[in-house]
């Protein structure tokens, strides 16, 4: 067990390019959390699967984004036509159930110019 | 809706003090609550984990305690080391919250050799 790997560590990309991120969680966790963290904020969340459903997404994420999980694995986050706003860490999280911890990746920093 | 308070946003204490960290949380309707450290640049990484049934948990130097009908939790540090210093941060997973961990915005610890 690596704990939640995520790549990669850093993006820089143009405004108006997609971009994709990877998760790969702790092997036997079924809950898998994407979060978005901004200078001096804590975590926001994305969205949540449980296996392969995507059972839910926060407001934050707009058109633009979209997650998968494909056989409840990995998960992609991709975000198409880049904006400045989008600057940020990526986190991935995953946990065994909702009384257990939640472990993170090390993140992905996006910088969009 | 829930929302996370920490207060200070920033300290800083001389080495081997004894130091608490405070999180506070609007509704006490909560499944759990987490610590987290975050190194700059880095992911979260879980220190304590607090059932909303608990009262406290320990770990080496490191205490939490919760208290839910006045909605505040603290981490106690003991014998603070220069490799203390770091963003800690506490979440809060609630029914009703789409799953999801509502994190508060951290407090920067710095510990001076």
């Amino acid at each position: 067990d690596t704990g939640v790997s995520q790549d990669p560590r850093h993006k820089i990309t143009k405004r108006g390019q997609n971009v994709t991120f990877r998760c790969d969680p702790i092997s036997e966790h079924n809950r898998l959390y994407w979060y978005r963290q901004t200078l001096g904020q804590g975590p926001e969340f994305l969205t949540y699967f449980q296996n392969e459903a995507q059972l839910e997404k926060s407001r934050l994420l707009s058109d633009r984004f979209s997650a998968e999980r494909p056989k409840g694995s990995f998960s992609t986050l991709e975000i198409q036509r880049t904006e400045q706003g989008d600057s940020a860490m990526y986190l991935c999280a995953s946990s065994f159930s909702l009384s257990e911890k939640l472990f993170f990746g090390s993140g992905t920093q996006l910088s969009v110019l | 809706k829930q929302e996370v308070t920490q207060i200070p946003a920033a300290l800083s204490v001389p080495e081997g003090e004894n130091l608490v960290l405070n999180c506070s949380f609007t509704d006490s309707a909560i499944y759990n609550l987490q610590w987290f450290r975050q190194d700059p640049g880095k992911g979260l990484t879980s220190l304590l984990l607090i059932q909303s049934s608990q009262r406290e948990q320990t770990s080496g130097r490191l205490n939490a305690s919760l208290d839910k009908s006045s909605g505040r939790s603290t981490l106690y540090i003991a014998a603070s080391q220069p490799g203390d210093s770091a963003t800690y941060l506490c979440a809060v997973r609630s029914p009703g919250e789409n799953n999801d961990m509502r994190f508060g915005a951290g407090t920067r610890l710095t510990v001076k050799p």
